[in-house]
């Protein structure tokens, strides 16, 4: 069964508007980790925003925030005031686990187009 | 720049052949994890290491291994490579490597083509 689930492959947005990229995540864990990461067109994998499954309050880092929605299970990113430098895959990933072992699952991505 | 660094950048090599693609991980992380990323299985986890300790294994093949060194870079050994195993392979450290709150962070990646 998917971990992780990002529904949308593709997403289009105009600049300096904001847009939401949608993450759905499946575990039995109580204690668990949420995560965002961008991949531009070079490759890298940045890591954006972090959210505890006991925070209770939404994680938010400069333009980027986790809309958390714990009985829904669903881990939201919304970015503000859109840039250009913005385009780029975006993924969503959970670590859940005990000290049996831990493991991060990432999700298929989405792709996101800034037009100017 | 995540402070992670990862060397080759691009490496081309033959059907057949061994590689070793090397990790630096940030300054004060004790863990280093290893996942190769295609286009048609987007981003796997492989092997992760704790202080020179592997402390979990994911979809990783027996042609490949890995290990952590007690200054504890890590490199990654790919062998008798076959054409699927061309990819983008990523070294991601953390602090603690247990953890949910922790968080990795990922290297450039090695661009890994098998011809």
């Amino acid at each position: 069964a998917q971990k992780i689930t990002q529904t949308q492959p593709g997403m289009f947005v105009q600049e300096k508007e904001a847009v939401t990229l949608d993450c759905t995540y499946d575990t039995s864990d109580q204690s668990y980790g949420l995560f965002w990461y961008k991949q531009p067109s070079s490759g890298e994998m940045i890591f954006l925003i972090y959210q505890g499954s006991y925070d209770e309050q939404n994680a938010t880092e400069g333009r980027y925030s986790l809309n958390f929605q714990k009985a829904r299970k669903s881990a939201n990113l919304v970015i503000s005031a859109s840039q250009l430098g913005d385009s780029a895959m975006y993924f969503c990933a959970m670590r859940e686990g005990n000290t049996g072992g831990f493991k991060t699952i990432f999700g298929a991505g989405t792709r996101l187009f800034v037009k100017a | 720049d995540s402070g992670v660094t990862q060397t080759p950048k691009h490496l081309i090599t033959a059907t057949g052949q061994r590689v070793t693609l090397r990790c630096s991980p940030r300054s004060g992380d004790l863990s280093v994890y290893w996942y190769q990323q295609s286009l048609d299985q987007g981003l796997q986890f492989l092997i992760q290491y704790y202080n020179g300790e592997e402390r979990a294994k994911g979809n990783i093949l027996e042609r490949f291994s890995a290990q952590q060194f007690p200054d504890l870079h890590s490199e990654l050994n790919l062998s008798s490579l076959e054409l699927g195993d061309s990819a983008l392979y990523f070294c991601a450290s953390s602090v603690e490597g247990g953890p949910s709150t922790d968080t990795q962070y990922f290297g450039p990646g090695t661009r890994l083509t098998v011809l």
